[in-house]
């Protein structure tokens, strides 16, 4: 089946401009999770959704950024007046409520690029 | 305040040995630990899982191993393959959202193995 897809792959954008990302997660999976993922390092959470519902967001480094998810299927993460420090790979995954052996699982996209110049 | 770190950016294994990456985390609260692989320009893909109520996890070449007292886990691959090939995140988790895990990743190991 289908897996977790992510647009666009890569997103070059001028310092102050808004961009938004997308998120396709697996049909059927109700947690969606947003990441943040520096060079050389680690993905860093950033947001988290059930449904429609967000019900974690202690992640996002500023209020320049804001995630949707308003019908708990297809997530959108916006980041306005982009900043060069906002460059990063953006992860999205996902994950059925409880995994097929118990683990919670979350399977991950392949990522957006952001370069801010 | 790096939680989960692993020390070592590289490693290189001939192909046939063992591979053994290390990982380490000071938050005595995670319970459930996980290892990812990931290839360039893909996102990270689930290897093996661990809970804290276990010390060992098999799965075919994969094996974790964790250690509580000394918060400390490694995965040992073995034999090493050519498309072992890539960077291996471990990733813990104390915090369970509703149903979902939030989790806390290390800065990855880049494995290389030499044929």
């Amino acid at each position: 089946g289908a897996g977790v897809s992510q647009s666009p792959r890569y997103k070059v954008a001028k310092r102050g401009q808004d961009v938004a990302l997308r998120c396709d997660p697996i049909s059927g999976h109700v947690s969606l999770f947003w990441y943040q993922q520096a060079l050389g390092q680690g993905p860093e959470f950033l947001t988290y959704f059930q449904n429609e519902a967000q019900l974690d967001k202690s992640g996002l480094p500023s209020d320049r950024f804001f995630a949707e998810r308003p019908e708990g299927s297809v997530s959108t993460l916006k980041i306005q007046r982009t900043q060069q420090e906002d460059s990063a790979v953006y992860l999205c995954a996902s994950s059925p409520v409880e995994g097929p052996s118990g683990t919670y699982e979350q399977y991950f996209g392949p990522g957006t690029r952001l370069t801010v110049t | 305040d790096q939680q989960v770190k692993q020390n070592s950016p590289s490693l290189s294994v001939q192909e046939g040995r063992i591979s053994i990456l290390n990982c380490d985390y000071t938050n005595s609260m995670f319970d459930y630990f996980l290892w990812y692989k990931k290839y360039p320009a893909e996102g990270p893909t689930f290897l093996i899982s661990i809970s804290s109520i276990k010390d060992k996890n098999e799965d075919g070449r994969f094996t974790v191993f964790l250690n509580k007292s000394a918060k400390h886990l490694s995965l040992h691959i073995v034999p090493s393959q050519p498309g072992d090939s890539a960077v291996y995140f471990c990733a813990a988790s104390g915090e369970i959202i509703q149903g979902a895990q939030k989790l806390v990743f290390g800065q990855g190991t880049r494995l290389t193995i030499n044929p």
